[in-house]
């Protein structure tokens, strides 16, 4: 099992549609989670940063933890074209290399006009 | 990502020739890492770099990798006699710190070197 499992898609979907994307994971010694956007041979772009379980919200997007069921969760509401992207899920903080990263393999996003 | 410079952006190498990806960090940072990106594969971990200090190489091919930080100037990841399965995205990124939690936040990438092998 890998430590971090993300649906790829893809996933398309109509302007203004509620977009949900999640992944799960296996560590349960992860202390944080993100997510990433990543366009086109683009570097990945943090969107949302979170340290504990629960919701937290900025602007259009909502980053859910639930880490007693080791699964993360991003909505994008009111999607534009301009989300059309890759996705990452991200954590880290497992033991003492805090500092890794461990990656979701991306969730690519097109959202239509 | 704005802050992080890799260069080059894109590398073509035939098999058997050296690589060499050199990574500026943000201002401010003295902590680089470097990260890669195979096709349809998430970002891994490759390694960890200080100041003229290797902290953890345990995402590394045992095997014709190499990275550096030196005192003066970028770091740099250098890859011996590529191999086709060499071809991916090579992303840096720094942060100011490492301590606790809030690590996460504070690392920033690069925009990438896509390395393709021929």
């Amino acid at each position: 099992q890998k430590e971090v499992e993300q649906d790829p898609g893809p996933l398309s979907v109509p302007e203004g549609a509620i977009v949900s994307l999640n992944c799960t994971y296996s560590n349960s010694a992860f202390q944080y989670f993100m997510w990433y956007r990543q366009y086109s041979r683009k570097g990945p772009e943090l969107l949302m940063y979170t340290y504990s379980s629960g919701n937290k919200e900025d602007g259009r997007f909502t980053a859910q933890v639930d880490k007693s069921s080791k699964y993360i969760s991003l909505f994008i509401r009111d999607s534009q074209p301009s989300d059309s992207a890759t996705y990452l899920c991200a954590m880290g903080g497992s033991g003492g290399s805090n500092y890794k990263l461990t990656f979701g393999k991306g969730t690519l996003l097109t959202v239509n006009p | 990502n704005a802050g992080v410079m890799q260069n080059p952006r894109h590398l073509v190498r035939r098999r058997g020739q050296e690589a060499r990806l050199r990574c500026s960090p943000m201002k401010g940072h003295s902590h680089v890492y470097w990260y890669r990106q195979l096709p349809e594969e998430g970002l891994k971990f490759m390694v960890y770099l200080q100041k003229e200090n290797i902290i953890d190489e345990s995402g590394m091919p045992k095997e014709r990798f190499s990275a550096e930080f030196p005192k003066e100037g970028p770091s740099i990841l250098r890859i011996q006699q590529v191999v086709r399965g060499d071809s991916a995205a090579y992303f840096c990124a720094s942060s100011p710190r490492v301590d606790g939690g809030a690590v996460g936040n504070t690392i920033y990438f690069g925009e990438g070197s896509w390395l393709t092998v021929v």
